[in-house]
Order: C-alpha cells, then structure tokens, then sequence
C-alpha cells in the first residue's frame, strides 16, 4: 500500500531535550516536505527536499532542521524544542514531475512543556 | 509568504442544501489543489486545476480556478454528512506550497 508514514504520533516532551520525528514513503517519491498545523494559521511549510542531500527552507524553518540522506526517508529534527514549537506536524510526498497529487502523512502531535 | 483566504472559516448546514466555499490571494499560483481533512489524519487530496478559468468536477463537488489564476472555489451540490470536514485549498509557487486557513463544514442531518 502507497504511504506516508510517521512516528511518532503524538509526544510530549520538554523544552530543550532534543527529538526527532521519522517520515518515511514508499512511492519512490524525490518530493517530500514538512508542514506544521496551527489553529487559525492553517498548513505552514517548515521545509522541503527536491531529492537525496537537497533540501530547502520552507515559510517557517526556524528551530528546525531536517536531512535526506536516503530517498524514502526526511526526518524533522528539533535540536532544543520550545513550547512555540507545540504544534501537529504533517510530512508529505510528491512524485516528481507531476506535482498533481502530495501524499501526506498521518501527522504528529508535539507537545512541549 | 504567500497567503491563501479562505471564507467561510466555519460553515454549518443541513444535509441536502448547497455550499460554496472561496479561497482567494493576491498572488498567483502555477497550480492550486483543494483537500478534505478529517480529526486525526492528514490532508487528502481531492483536486488539482492548473489553468486559468478551468472547471473540473467530482460527483457532486464542483472546483473553478479563476481566471488570473489568484483564486478558486469548491461548490458542493446537496451536501451529506458525509462531506464534513476540514476543506483546505493550497497554491504551488515554484517549489513551494501554500495552504489556505480551511473551512471547518458540519453537515447535519
């Protein structure tokens, strides 16, 4: 079955103790990004990977970084999380050229204390 | 940061009646999808239109891209509970997405 898949789904951690949040498709997909979700805000791009070592900041990419050293996986690193950073995050695929369909993951729900 | 309105940001109905729901930015987007979201799962997408005036349909959901490519809107025809939902519309820009602040939709019964 086609997916996004994340882990984990929902965690609370406190501030400063640094976490990480896996993403991993399996469409063989070089487009995949990180989005976080806010009440009123909507979706906002933290940052994006066109294909393996290439990745770009998206609209809100502070305090947090990302890597993509193979093509299925882009984990979202948060080196010292603050409560700002509370939030439900979502990673998403899309299979290049087309950018008709994003896939997107089931989300994580962050919390910092 | 390109952003993307959506109106209205609640909207609750009977089943059977119609709705439409606007999403609209000063800027223009090479494409622009809409999604549903449901509590506890990610966006799915439902459309995609890319060209200016361009009209597409799914069942009972119609989708327009307006003419400048700077707006949409989703019209849904005898709405059922089943509709409920987060309805969110997205614009590409390069490499970039955008996402509206999406229309929470009850369809009662």
């Amino acid at each position: 079955e086609a997916q996004v898949t994340q882990n984990p789904r929902y965690l609370i951690t406190v501030t400063g103790k640094k976490l990480t949040v896996t993403c991993s498709q399996n469409m063989n997909h070089e487009y995949m990004s990180w989005y976080r979700q806010d009440p009123g805000l909507g979706l906002r791009q933290i940052y994006y990977s066109m294909n393996v070592e290439v990745t770009d900041k998206g609209d809100v990419p502070e305090g947090y970084k990302v890597s993509r050293k193979e093509k299925r996986n882009f984990p979202l690193i948060l080196e010292s999380p603050s409560p700002n950073q509370t939030s439900l995050y979502f990673c998403a695929s899309i299979g290049l050229p087309s950018t008709d369909t994003q896939y997107f993951g089931p989300g994580t729900r962050l919390t910092v204390l | 940061t390109q952003l993307l309105e959506q109106s209205p940001q609640f909207l609750s109905i009977q089943e059977g009646e119609n709705l439409t729901v606007y999403c609209n930015s000063s800027s223009v987007f090479s494409s622009l999808q809409w999604y549903r979201q449901e509590p506890g799962e990610g966006p799915v997408l439902l459309v995609t239109v890319v060209t200016g005036g361009e009209v597409k349909k799914l069942k009972r959901l119609t989708f327009q891209f307006g003419d400048a490519r700077k707006d949409s809107s989703l019209h849904i025809t005898a709405a059922q509970p089943g509709d409920t939902g987060l309805y969110l519309c997205a614009g590409g820009s390069g490499n970039q997405f955008y996402f509206g602040t999406g229309t929470s939709l009850t369809v009662i019964p």
